[in-house]
């Protein structure tokens, strides 16, 4: 069983619909976790952290379940411009750092 | 101003030619990490660099090392390449444990 699991879609959306990702994680010591964001054959960048209470930024919503051992990434009102894949990341105590392989999504005009 | 700097961003190397990987940082920032990315599969951590201290994961291979030689800088090594490590290479910085991780651009290795 790999240590974060994710659906690799592809997620295909009209603009302005709402999509959710779920993302799985093995370890239950795992201490935080993140969302990132990669665009096609870029680099991952810092989407927004996960917190235990659900946190929000603009459109974004993401949500943390301890006892399932998972956590979600809601959008809303989705943009052309949200097309990328989207890594769900588990960090333990220290540096280690576990990625999923991502959920691609397409949002189209 | 790009803050994270990989160079190459590609990189072709032949069978068991060693080759290394640049990175170079202007965040001051005192963690560095190495994945490895292949097509479609999740950024792979290698090995990381806090401050001088060098933390390898259990599972990468010998064939891999590397160099921090300042805070700026830190190479990837690939001894002996083969075909199986061809995968987008990326670098990446925190200060301490994060929360956030800085990556580069990534150097993309092909091996022929």
């Amino acid at each position: 069983r790999k240590e974060v699991e994710q659906d690799p879609g592809p997620f295909n959306v009209p603009e302005g619909a709402t999509v959710a990702f779920n993302c799985t994680y093995s370890n239950s010591a795992s201490q935080s976790f993140f969302w990132y964001r990669q665009d096609c054959r870029k680099e991952p960048k810092l989407l927004m952290s996960v917190y235990s209470s659900g946190n929000e930024d603009g459109r974004f919503t993401a949500q943390l379940n301890r006892a399932s051992q998972y956590i979600s990434l809601l959008i809303r009102d989705s943009k052309l411009s949200d097309s990328a894949t989207y890594l769900c990341v588990v960090k333990g105590g220290g540096f280690k750092t576990i990625f999923g392989a991502g959920t691609r999504l397409f949002v189209k005009a | 101003d790009a803050m994270v700097i990989q160079n190459p961003r590609y990189q072709v190397t032949q069978f068991g030619k060693p080759v290394t990987l640049s990175c170079s940082q202007t965040l001051n920032h005192n963690v560095m990490y190495w994945y490895q990315q292949k097509s479609s599969q999740a950024p792979k951590l290698l090995f990381h660099y806090y401050d001088k201290d060098f933390n390898n994961e259990a599972d990468t291979p010998d064939n891999f090392q590397s160099r921090r030689p300042n805070t700026s800088f830190c190479f990837l090594d690939i001894r002996s390449p083969g075909l199986g490590d061809a995968a987008m290479y990326l670098c990446a910085t925190s200060r301490d444990q994060g929360p956030e991780q800085y990556f580069g651009p990534g150097t993309r290795l092909t091996v022929t």
